[in-house]
């Protein structure tokens, strides 16, 4: 596609529920990174993938969070039994390959709410 | 452990003058990379100045580089209404693939 595309958007759920937060790369881009951002602050990494493995997983905040990535394209961020801690905008990005000699293209964000 | 932190947190600015902001790093780096957010948008890149550079230009933005003093700077000259927006640097220590962004620059440039 021509950029990097995130859905929902927007999402408000109930505190306890599970959400699934979509990310469709640029096409042909290998790297796939997952971000979180708490308003006002920076970008807190959460996981990367290199095709559809994961090399690091290291940022994840708890074992409520998951995410993989099939076919080398489409990610999918699991977040159950959600809690209000976790509302925040979640950034997913893509490169051509891994590192930071490559530029970074970012979605525009799935606004999360837990109420 | 963040990586990379931008000063200062918050500036405030006339169109017509210049912004100038940091960024400080703790290990030796590769690369770095300078982007833009508007406000609940997503990031948009900027500027890659590889650790060799000193200085990189592109339009009204100039990044400056000095890897002895693990630090960079991001000028945008002439501002406008439409720069208004938080600016982040983005590193990693030297062969890491994770880019590691500070809490950025929230820039106001007042019409």
């Amino acid at each position: 596609g021509a950029g990097v595309s995130q859905s929902p958007s927007n999402k408000v759920t109930e505190k306890g529920k599970d959400v699934e937060l979509r990310c469709d790369p640029i096409s042909g881009h290998t790297a796939l990174y997952w971000y979180r951002q708490s308003l006002g602050q920076g970008l807190e990494f959460l996981i990367y993938f290199q095709g559809n493995s994961a090399p690091d997983k290291s940022g994840l905040p708890s074992d409520r969070f998951s995410a993989e990535r099939t076919g080398g394209s489409v990610s999918t961020l699991t977040i159950q039994r959600t809690q209000q801690e976790d509302s925040a905008v979640y950034l997913c990005a893509s490169s051509l390959s891994e590192g930071l000699g490559n530029t970074i293209y970012f979605g525009e964000g799935s606004w999360l709410t837990v109420v | 452990s963040q990586q990379g932190e931008e000063d200062p947190q918050a500036l405030s600015i006339q169109e017509g003058e210049n912004a100038t902001m940091n960024c400080s790093y703790k290990t030796s780096i590769n690369n770095l990379q300078w982007y833009r957010q508007n406000s609940g948008r997503g990031l948009v890149h900027l500027i890659l100045i590889r650790s060799n550079e000193r200085e990189k230009h592109s339009g009204r933005l100039r990044v400056t580089l000095d890897t002895s003093k693990k630090s960079s700077s991001l000028l945008i000259t002439a501002s406008r209404a439409a720069d208004t927006a938080s600016y982040f640097c983005a590193t990693g220590p030297g062969g890491s693939y994770i880019p590691t962004f500070g809490r950025g620059t929230s820039l106001i440039v007042h019409p």
